[in-house]
């Protein structure tokens, strides 16, 4: 066990919905990412927070968005969904910049 | 960015014999390379990291090894077993100038018959 809890494990829904991914990071740590790794695909960087604050963005979809809470827990929002947003989503936290990041063990989205 | 890529995408060995995985990377700037090992619907682990300032570690049949005038650096599995059979992850990052995210290579699928 990581540490790192993330619910739910696994999310069925329909295509144009809107669903709501979430994060608790391991004790301690400050920083949030989140990753989509789409069916035999490598890991992509989505978007990192730092306690509380947006810290770094990727290859994230304009339908998509994160929040981090006081709590240092993160949502991850994903809006009208496509089939292909169908993927596992992982999150990751570290305690500071530059030291190992440690993985939920993800949410598997279904888009139908 | 940060470009990271990874060879090979997939490896076969024998029970016993030594597994080798490249990775490169764009960015001079890049200071931290973790690898991750992830198993077939599960989370990635980390299993060995290295810093910019050290060539080497080793962690039991495990070992990483970091040129960084090459902007390369490799994992290195000794007296492999059936069970490090996964999908092995390399990834950079320039640390604290970029929110320390991890760019991650494309991933190698090993597979260690008996």
């Amino acid at each position: 066990d990581s540490g790192v809890t993330q619910t739910p494990k696994h999310l069925i829904t329909a295509t144009g919905q809107r669903v709501t991914l979430r994060c608790s990071p391991r004790s301690g740590d400050l920083s949030v990412y989140w990753y989509q790794q789409s069916l035999d695909q490598g890991l992509q960087f989505l978007i990192q927070y730092y306690n509380g604050e947006e810290r770094a963005k990727g290859n994230i979809l304009e339908r998509f968005s994160a929040q981090q809470f006081p709590d240092l827990h993160s949502e991850l929002n994903l809006s009208s969904l496509e089939l292909g947003d169908s993927a596992l989503y992982f999150c990751a936290s570290s305690f500071r910049h530059n030291t190992e990041a440690f993985f939920g063990q993800g949410t598997r989205l279904t888009v139908v | 960015g940060e470009n990271v890529e990874q060879h090979p995408s997939t490896l076969s060995v024998q029970e016993g014999d030594s597994a080798v995985i490249k990775c490169t990377y764009s960015d001079s700037a890049s200071n931290y390379f973790p690898w991750y090992k992830q198993e077939l619907g599960k989370r990635p682990q980390l299993i060995i990291d290295i810093r910019s300032n050290v060539g080497e570690k080793k962690d039991q049949r495990i070992a990483v090894t970091l040129n960084k005038t090459a902007k390369h650096f490799s994992l290195h599995i000794t007296e492999t077993q059936p069970e490090d059979s996964a999908v092995y992850f390399c990834a950079a990052s320039r640390g604290r100038n970029a929110g320390n995210m991890l760019t991650f290579g494309g991933g190698t699928r090993l597979m260690v018959k008996p």
